[in-house]
């Protein structure tokens, strides 16, 4: 089956300093997504990818779609206490004209240190 | 609006006993997904639906598992008999079909097996 290969598997950082993370997959996607999970709650969208190429920015977070449609990444500029959480990527196959399941990466914990 | 709602929250039960998750999802979305997040495994297709039909169950580990959508607006996730391998967080997510619309997530059961 895909799979999707996030990294890193977590992040240490000071408050303030820019975040870097990413997802590879030897599949293509039609669409990729990136959420952010926190303690007891379900994950949480943050930014939708739609086209090979597309670069989306939602406030201080930004992803790109890959050219390859292989690959996606988020960026998290001048972090902040309450980005605290797992992001996971998630990539989307359309087949047969309706959507698939998701396919998730197995996320990256960001941690921030006062 | 009132997004995807899951009851119960938290359910533990001893092994052998059958197992319900409920499932509401946001009305309006045609689509109806259930998943499983383990530490090992991480989040997992389990089954989808279509306009309250099955369309995947690959991701179904046993036959154990069992799934149904008898509307609109209401999903069940039957296990019998639990295991304590089942013991993980559940979710539900629902979407739109028309044009590709990202999943929205409900906040989960956190089900423990003795």
């Amino acid at each position: 089956g895909q799979q999707l290969n996030q990294s890193p598997q977590s992040m240490f950082i000071q408050e303030g300093e820019d975040v870097s993370m990413n997802c590879t997959s030897s599949s293509i996607f039609n669409t990729w997504l990136w959420y952010k999970q926190e303690p007891g709650e379900g994950p949480v969208l943050l930014i939708a990818l739609y086209k090979a190429g597309e670069l989306t920015s939602n406030g201080r977070l930004t992803a790109q779609f890959g050219i390859t449609r292989k690959d996606s990444f988020l960026n998290i500029s001048a972090s902040i206490p309450s980005d605290v959480g797992i992001y996971f990527c998630a990539g989307l196959v359309y087949s047969g004209g309706g959507a698939d399941g998701l396919t998730f990466g197995k996320g990256t914990h960001l941690i921030i240190q006062p | 609006d009132a997004g995807v709602i899951q009851s119960p929250r938290h359910e533990v039960t001893e092994m052998g006993q059958e197992v319900t998750l409920r499932c509401k999802p946001i009305s309006g979305h045609d689509y109806l997904f259930w998943y499983r997040q383990t530490m090992m495994r991480g989040l997992e297709l389990l089954i989808y639906f279509n306009n309250n039909v099955p369309i995947d169950d690959s991701g179904m580990p046993e036959d154990r598992f069992s799934a149904k959508m008898p509307n609109a607006s209401f999903s069940t996730l039957k296990i019998q008999p639990s295991e304590p391998r089942d013991s993980a967080v559940y979710f539900c997510a629902s979407s739109f079909s028309t044009s590709p619309q990202p999943q929205h997530f409900g906040d989960g059961t956190r089900l423990s097996i003795l």
